[in-house]
């Protein structure tokens, strides 16, 4: 079966600090990956997806990055942050095409920027 | 554009009971995905339930199903014999064929009372 993990789990920055969240995948192969966050009391906001090594999509130009440098393993980033990036972060897998892709999430990471 | 919109934000069902929990979308393609996850205090995000817009069948998981009604653009979520277990924010989410990418509705949260 698939698994999804997220880390960390928890992590407070100040402002103007790099990030770095991971999200690797278990189980399955060329999975499509996305990175939501979901800010308090509110839905998800879709900030970058990628359906292939190498390959990313970009939903909101801001002062995130996205990287897949493999198969399996997709990873924001930020080299200084605000903050208004504080937030949970959620990773998601999905498999096959735009037909039929399902997404499932992971477990999330609940970042504070101070 | 495409838009999903959830107008409870919040409910309460008495355990046992049944709640209905409404979605209403807008796309201009015949051909989409619509989708309920449910989001436990937890914050992990689970797939509840899954529609293929071309399936007039509805679709049933367990104590789940929905109310699918194209012309209507409404994709209602329909809980029976409600657990406590299924207090949680249920969003309701909407992607087109051809496109990965998932739009989510605000959420409605729901408490089921003992």
């Amino acid at each position: 079966s698939q698994t999804i993990h997220q880390w960390p789990a928890t992590l407070v920055q100040p402002v103007g600090s790099p990030l770095s969240l991971e999200c690797t995948v278990e189980g399955t192969s060329n999975p499509n990956l996305y990175w939501y966050r979901q800010a308090a009391g509110r839905g998800l906001q879709l900030l970058f997806y990628s359906v292939g090594i190498g390959q990313i999509s970009s939903e909101v130009p801001q002062n995130l990055s996205a990287s897949r440098p493999q198969d399996r393993q997709f990873i924001l980033s930020s080299k200084k942050l605000l903050l208004s990036d504080s937030g949970f972060y959620l990773c998601a897998w999905g498999k096959g095409t735009s037909s039929t892709d399902t997404q499932y999430f992971g477990p999330g990471t609940r970042l504070t920027v101070l | 554009a495409q838009t999903v919109t959830q107008s409870q934000p919040e409910m309460s069902v008495q355990e046992a009971e049944t709640v209905t929990l409404s979605c209403t979308y807008d796309t201009s393609e015949s051909n989409y995905y619509l989708f309920w996850y449910k989001q436990p205090p937890s914050r992990q995000m689970i797939l509840v339930i899954r529609q293929e817009a071309y399936k007039q069948q509805n679709a049933t998981e367990n104590r789940f199903s929905v109310n699918f009604q194209k012309a209507a653009k409404s994709f209602s979520l329909k809980i029976s014999d409600s657990q406590l277990g299924d207090t949680a924010m249920y969003f309701c989410a909407l992607r087109t064929s051809g496109t990965y990418k998932y739009i989510f509705g605000t959420g409605t949260r729901l408490k089921v009372l003992a």
